[in-house]
């Protein structure tokens, strides 16, 4: 049964910083992996998508890397800015799956001025 | 439309009566998902469509939740005799295809009394 975990639950860093947060899951055999955002009262905003064949993806400021082998992702957000300020969530396939999505329970992320 | 919609946004109802929530997903996904969460967790999948068949309906909880997509686009979740235990932010997703990303819709925030 795939299990996602995010730590840490929350993390408040000056505006500025470079900071990574992370995500493990149970079951290697994953599809692809997704990283979301989560804004107060708001739905889901999908940040980046890496395929179990791919190492990592960027977008921006954003970095994905992906290791199956050791059951991990990261997201690497760089010069961080108070609208980066959000939930951010991780979520895999269940086994043999490529849509049922396992979450996270997500990173609360603060970023101060 | 540009992306997910979801009416109504809120929706306030009592122990046991009958609730529709509608999810108009982005013009041409075949891929439906629909997701519950509640506070401080992540998503938890309850159905999947592709077209406008229910390939995967394992994640509803009982035979009170059921939804339908009839013609492929827009879907209706439906709950029977609500419970308190039902309260959530029911999130609906769609995409291309069901290996790619899943784009979210703004939810609607369900309580019941």
């Amino acid at each position: 049964k795939q299990e996602v975990t995010q730590i840490p639950a929350a993390l408040s860093v000056p505006e500025g910083e470079n900071l990574v947060l992370n995500c493990s899951f149970t079951d290697s055999a994953i599809y692809n992996l997704q990283w979301f955002r989560q804004d107060p009262g708001k739905g889901l905003t999908s940040l980046l998508l890496i395929q179990s064949s791919q190492r990592e993806q960027t977008s921006g400021r954003l970095n994905a890397s992906l290791d199956k082998s050791s059951g991990r992702s990261t997201l690497y957000i760089a010069a961080s800015q108070p609208g980066d300020s959000a939930t951010y969530l991780c979520a895999a396939p269940i086994m043999d799956s490529n849509y049922q999505l396992i979450w996270g329970a997500g990173t609360k992320l603060i970023i101060k001025p | 439309g540009a992306g997910v919609s979801q009416t109504p946004s809120n929706k306030v109802t009592e122990k046991g009566k009958y609730v529709e929530l509608r999810c108009d997903p982005i013009s041409g996904h075949t891929a439906l998902y629909w997701y519950r969460q509640s506070l401080g967790q992540g998503p938890e999948f309850l159905i999947y469509f592709q077209g406008t068949g229910a390939a995967d309906d394992s994640g509803l909880p009982n035979d009170r939740f059921f939804a339908v997509r009839p013609e492929g686009s827009v879907s209706t979740l439906k709950i029977q005799r609500t419970e308190r235990g039902d309260s959530a932010v029911y999130l609906c997703a769609s995409s291309l295809v069901s290996t790619g990303t899943q784009y979210f819709g703004p939810g609607t925030r369900l309580l019941v009394l």
